[in-house]
């Protein structure tokens, strides 16, 4: 099974800010690393795909980059509904896995 | 635009069976290149996959966690697909999701609102 380790488990940050976010594999996944973010009492929110790839209605401030086994997921600007739990997810092997998210707060 | 409803019951006592049918509209569940499946999140934790099946191949993928008590089937007449879990406890207290993703594609863009399912006596 693949692990995923997501680092820092809580980011304070002010809006207007930049946030970087990184998830990294126990083993190479490629490019097949999505993000997710769940506001609370939501389903999750496919952010990005392929680890670049914005899903739709996605705003241009939220970009992934990586592969192999190192990916982050940065917010340009923080904006208030931006605050959230982020999650990255792997589907390159059986068991489908997710990190164990970070907490994007308001400092 | 694909839409899928997670239902069942609320509360299931330990020891029992947990059921839970995915209905969707909008779409097909009979056609190819999509992944089908579960997802759960116990109050308050992460998330945690439980298996998916991919309709054209008739192949179904578990949790290894898990699989010794899921099974996850679909009625494509009825555009269902259902989640049973045996032998439940605590541990399995979570809110539920049915989710869709195109197999080539690494995220699930589709997601059921969700069904709190409580394991208590």
């Amino acid at each position: 099974e693949i692990v995923l380790t997501q680092s820092p488990a809580t980011l304070s940050l002010s809006p207007g800010e930049r946030a970087t976010l990184s998830c990294r594999a126990s083993q190479s996944v490629g490019s097949h690393l999505a993000w997710y973010q769940q506001k609370a009492g939501q389903a999750p929110r496919l952010l990005i795909y392929d680890a670049s790839n914005r899903a739709t209605g996605i705003p241009a401030r939220f970009s992934g980059s990586g592969s192999g086994t190192d990916f982050t997921l940065t917010i340009s600007s923080l904006q208030p509904e931006d605050f959230a739990v982020y999650y990255c997810q792997q589907r390159t092997n059986w068991p489908i896995t997710f990190g164990q998210g970070t907490r994007l707060e308001i400092k | 635009q694909l839409q899928l409803q997670e239902s069942g019951p609320g509360l299931v006592k330990p020891s029992e069976t947990l059921s839970l049918t995915c209905a969707v509209s909008g779409g097909s569940i009979s056609i190819s290149n999509y992944y089908w499946g579960w997802i759960r999140q116990p109050p308050g934790k992460g998330l945690e996959w439980i298996g998916s099946f991919y309709y054209s191949g008739s192949t179904t993928y578990y949790n290894p966690s898990l699989k010794s008590r899921v099974t996850i089937s679909v009625d494509t007449s009825k555009k269902q697909f259902f989640l049973k879990l045996t032998s439940v406890t605590a541990a399995d207290t979570a809110v539920y999701y049915c989710v869709r993703r195109v197999d080539f594609w690494s995220g699930y863009p589709t997601w059921g609102q969700g069904i709190l399912v409580t394991v208590s006596s």
